[in-house]
């Protein structure tokens, strides 16, 4: 199967700019995932979708982060505007439901390195 | 709200020794799922191993073990063997049973020496 993609690979912006990254999950995945990884920590849940549903976004800034779920598939998270402290690299995954016999693994894409000058 | 410890930053395990990786929780739940990712240079997150709480039997899957302690909320990795590719950051995971929100520790970086 294909894996989840993202787009694009690196981005770099001055602060006070906007960016938007893009993700498709896994045909099929109904859960979708946007995680903030800071160099040397673990990485953050920003926002959590079910379809094209939100589950949880406590920790999205919501000032200037924003999220969607087209038609339950495809996502976009924007930036606007842009700190510093928003260098990052940010994971999208995505989940199915789970199964009978075991637990849905996340399945990450390769991120996007986001360097704010 | 969940919370995910690894305390050991950085390890190192020659090549075809065993090291161990520590990680505890913390949660009032009594069902839930427990995960060990590993992200290499390429920055992917891979899924090593998994464990549903409920079951008392460790997980392992060829090299990699893990031992959980329920009541004492640890859930460690043992990896057997080492091999140069298991050289990553390596983090441990917590996941809700219901709406399947996972909370990921600070990682521990893992250094395999020939």
């Amino acid at each position: 199967e294909a894996g989840v993609a993202q787009s694009p690979r690196y981005k770099i912006i001055e602060k006070r700019q906007s960016v938007a990254f893009w993700c498709n999950p896994i045909s099929g995945h109904a859960t979708l995932y946007w995680y903030q990884q800071i160099l040397g920590q673990g990485p953050k849940l920003l926002i959590q979708f079910q379809n094209n549903g939100v589950v949880d976004d406590s920790q999205l800034p919501k000032d200037r982060f924003s999220a969607e779920r087209l038609k339950g598939v495809d996502s976009t998270l924007k930036i606007q505007p842009a700190k510093l402290e928003d260098s990052a690299v940010y994971l999208c995954a995505s989940s199915p439901m789970d199964g009978i016999a075991y637990p849905s693994p996340l399945h990450f894409g390769n991120g996007t390195r986001l360097t704010v000058t | 709200a969940q919370t995910v410890t690894q305390s050991q930053p950085e390890m190192s395990v020659q090549e075809a020794e065993t090291v161990t990786l520590s990680c505890t929780y913390d949660t009032s739940e009594s069902d839930y799922y427990l995960f060990w990712y590993k992200q290499p240079p390429s920055r992917q997150m891979i899924l090593v191993i998994r464990q549903e709480a409920y079951k008392q039997q460790n997980a392992t899957e060829n090299r990699f073990s893990v031992n959980f302690q329920k009541a004492a909320k640890s859930f460690s990795l043992k990896i057997s063997d080492s091999q140069l590719g298991d050289a990553a950051m390596y983090f441990c995971a917590y996941r809700t049973r219901g709406y399947q929100k996972v909370t990921f520790g600070t990682g521990t970086k893992l250094q395999v020496i020939p």
